[in-house]
């Protein structure tokens, strides 16, 4: 299948600090990124769409100027959480849309990133 | 807005065979997948079926969709210990965002 990394896997940041996670298709290219945020024992909660050459589409509840994504490649797209505090703690997962031959779609996800803000 | 249910815990016992359900509510779905995640991991996909099919078979994975009940299950076949994870079925009418369920808790016993 296809792959999706993330980078870093696990950052620790000072409150106040700007983090930036960066999703990559690796073997395909993604026109749409999509990024979550998951609770402990908790599903995953969409915060937004990213597609690529244009603006992200943030669902409700998503600050937009705390979460700043930017697609500016088809393997590329960067979640970037500005002054970060304590309550942004949390496991952040991309995926990438995938198209196969049938034209079925599916999404991939990365690894995760574990963000911990002190 | 569309929803997804599942059962949040299941225990077998190595050998046996799993089966974790999940009903949804959007009549629209068009794709309807499973993916295991296991602990500090991010989700794998396991396998997926579209809507016009009632059943995929991919090894020990087995779906079986019942459109007319929004009724979706994964049986697992010989479980193993390495099948213990959180498995999430989650749903999407295409070109549109999934839609998750909470997440079903597998523990495998040897």
């Amino acid at each position: 299948g296809a792959v999706v990394s993330q980078h870093p896997s696990r950052v620790i940041c000072k409150s106040g600090t700007s983090v930036k996670i960066e999703c990559r298709s690796l073997d395909f290219q993604a026109t749409t990124m999509f990024w979550y945020r998951q609770f402990p024992k908790q599903s995953l909660m969409l915060m937004a769409t990213s597609n690529e050459g244009s603006k992200a589409t943030y669902e409700q509840g998503v600050e937009k100027d705390k979460f700043l994504i930017n697609h500016a490649s088809l393997t590329l797209s960067t979640l970037t959480v500005t002054s970060a505090h304590p309550e942004d703690s949390s496991f952040y997962i991309c995926s990438a849309r995938s198209w196969d031959r049938g034209g079925g779609e599916t999404q991939y996800f990365g690894p995760g990133t574990r963000l911990l803000v002190l | 807005g569309e929803d997804v249910e599942q059962s949040l815990f299941l225990s077998v016992r190595e050998g046996d065979s799993s089966v974790i359900n999940c009903t949804y509510t959007d009549s629209s779905s068009t794709y309807l997948y499973w993916y295991k995640q296991e602990p500090g991991a991010g989700l794998q996909l396991l396998t997926y079926i579209f809507s016009n099919m009632d059943m995929k078979q991919d090894q020990r994975l087995t779906v079986l969709l019942n459109k007319k009940d929004k009724h979706l299950s994964l049986r697992i076949a010989d479980t193993q210990t390495g099948d213990s994870a959180i498995y999430f079925c989650a749903e999407t009418s295409g070109y549109s965002t999934l839609t998750f369920g909470k997440g079903t808790m597998l523990l495998v016993s040897p």
